[in-house]
């Protein structure tokens, strides 16, 4: 596709429900990044990958939260038993390795809505 | 600790006037530096990057920056403020290759008529 696509763009679920945000990066780009904005804030980083491996995963609040990448296309990032402190905005970018800024490419954004 | 600050969560100019977003960055090694602009419900949209390259950087919408390693500062400005430039702006620092993004916590820039 033109650019990086996100889905759903806005999720709105009950507290201990599971949810599966996904992330479809430009064609060809090697890396893919997850971000949490919350609001009034800048984004923070939660993982990344390059290719289908999961290089770093730091940003990862608690193990409530995991994200795959099994062919290095798209992603989901999933977030199990949901609490109402994980309402905010998701962001997916991805990047190339061909051009050595590594410049990222963002998504619209998933806004998720625990009540 | 690898930290951005932002100075200013709010900046307020007059259409015409010259626009100045403060950004200075913590670390021992010059790092990637990047301004991202957001406009109300849209992504994150890349204004310009310093890469090492010339540490004046020319952006897209008439925006440029410069990084100043002496005061590990990368500030954005405009010469002359249009209305359409009200939006959200980030400062973000890269310090390992192809790795994450550090934001600070933005500021939003409001102009007036």
């Amino acid at each position: 596709g033109a650019g990086v696509s996100q889905s759903p763009r806005y999720k709105v679920t009950k507290r201990g429900q599971d949810v599966a945000l996904r992330c479809d990066p430009i064609s060809g780009h090697v890396s893919l990044y997850w971000y949490r904005q919350a609001l009034g804030q800048g984004p923070e980083f939660l993982t990344y990958f390059n290719y289908e491996a999961q290089q770093d995963k730091s940003g990862l609040p608690n193990d409530r939260f995991s994200a795959e990448r099994p062919e290095g296309s798209i992603s989901t990032l999933t977030i199990q038993r949901t609490e109402q402190r994980d309402s905010a905005m998701y962001r997916c970018a991805s990047s190339t390795n061909r051009d050595r800024s590594y410049e990222q490419y963002f998504g619209p954004g998933t806004r998720l809505t625990v009540t | 600790a690898q930290s951005v600050t932002q100075l200013g969560s709010h900046v307020s100019v007059s259409e015409g006037a010259l626009v100045l977003l403060r950004c200075n960055y913590s670390s021992s090694v010059p790092p990637y530096l990047f301004w991202y602009v957001q406009y109300p419900n849209q992504g994150l949209q890349l204004l310009l990057k310093y890469t090492s390259a010339a540490t004046l950087v020319k952006g897209i919408n008439g925006f440029e920056a410069e990084f100043k390693k002496s005061e590990t500062s990368f500030h954005l400005t405009k010469p002359s403020a249009h209305m359409s430039d009200a939006a959200e702006y980030f400062c973000a620092v890269r310090f390992a290759l192809g790795g994450k993004l550090i934001f600070g916590q933005g500021t939003e820039l409001s102009v007036k008529p």
